[in-house]
């Protein structure tokens, strides 16, 4: 069954410095989400793309974070310079394509630690 | 952003004992989606309930979307080890974007 590549799975990470996470989607899924999820809480969406534009990075704190998916296919999700209230798991999913009704597969996630 | 509440937060049950998560909006929903996450996993879709009163059901799992289309639950009937994780509801107002409740955790004690 195909799955969400994403790494790395884990990444540790002085503050100040820049981290960048990497995700690949489902093959043919045009849709394709970054999250964050705070121990303990929901995944909260940063970015949400279609094929390779942004449909919504409203709550992606652009003074400090970047993604793109130039080709439309694979992600990079970058945080530079990293913050100790950083700390969380990063997960991309992706969909077939926008909208209601869309199954939203989820990776592995990648945990980010920043001391 | 959307505020989608869920309760409650944490649930120790006996195993064989039932269990129910709700989730409630302010707002009506388009659809809203359940996922469930194992401790270190990431979350994995359970189902989607799009109707007014709809009921689903998966083995020992039943689902209900509210005929406001304001909340929704999730039920578990005689719970097994294997059902331990969290379980999130996933709400879309528009059709476009979907907002996690906070979650629900469930112990299940043998």
């Amino acid at each position: 069954e195909a799955e969400v590549a994403q790494s790395p799975r884990y990444k540790i990470t002085e503050k100040s410095q820049a981290v960048a996470f990497w995700c690949d989607p489902i093959s043919g899924h045009a849709t394709l989400y970054w999250y964050r999820q705070i121990l303990g809480q929901g995944p909260e969406l940063l970015v949400q793309f279609q094929d390779e534009s942004v449909v919504d990075d409203s709550q992606l704190p652009k003074d400090r974070f970047s993604a793109e998916r130039l080709k439309g296919v694979d992600s990079t999700l970058k945080i530079q310079p990293a913050e100790l209230g950083d700390s969380a798991m990063y997960l991309c999913a992706s969909s077939l394509s926008q909208g209601q009704r869309e199954t939203q597969y989820f990776g592995p996630g990648t945990r980010l630690l920043v001391l | 952003g959307q505020q989608v509440m869920q309760i409650p937060q944490y649930q120790h049950v006996q195993e064989g004992e039932d269990f129910t998560t709700y989730c409630n909006s302010s707002t009506t929903l388009s659809n809203i989606q359940w996922y469930k996450q194992r401790p270190g996993g990431h979350p994995v879709f359970l189902i989607q309930l799009v109707k007014s009163g709809e009921v689903k059901k998966q083995k020992r799992l039943t689902f209900q979307f509210g005929e406001a289309k304001k909340n929704s639950s999730l039920h578990i009937t005689a719970t097994q080890t294997t059902d331990v994780g969290t379980y999130f509801c996933a709400a879309d107002y528009t059709g476009n974007q979907f907002y996690f409740g906070t979650g629900t955790s469930l112990t299940v004690i043998p």
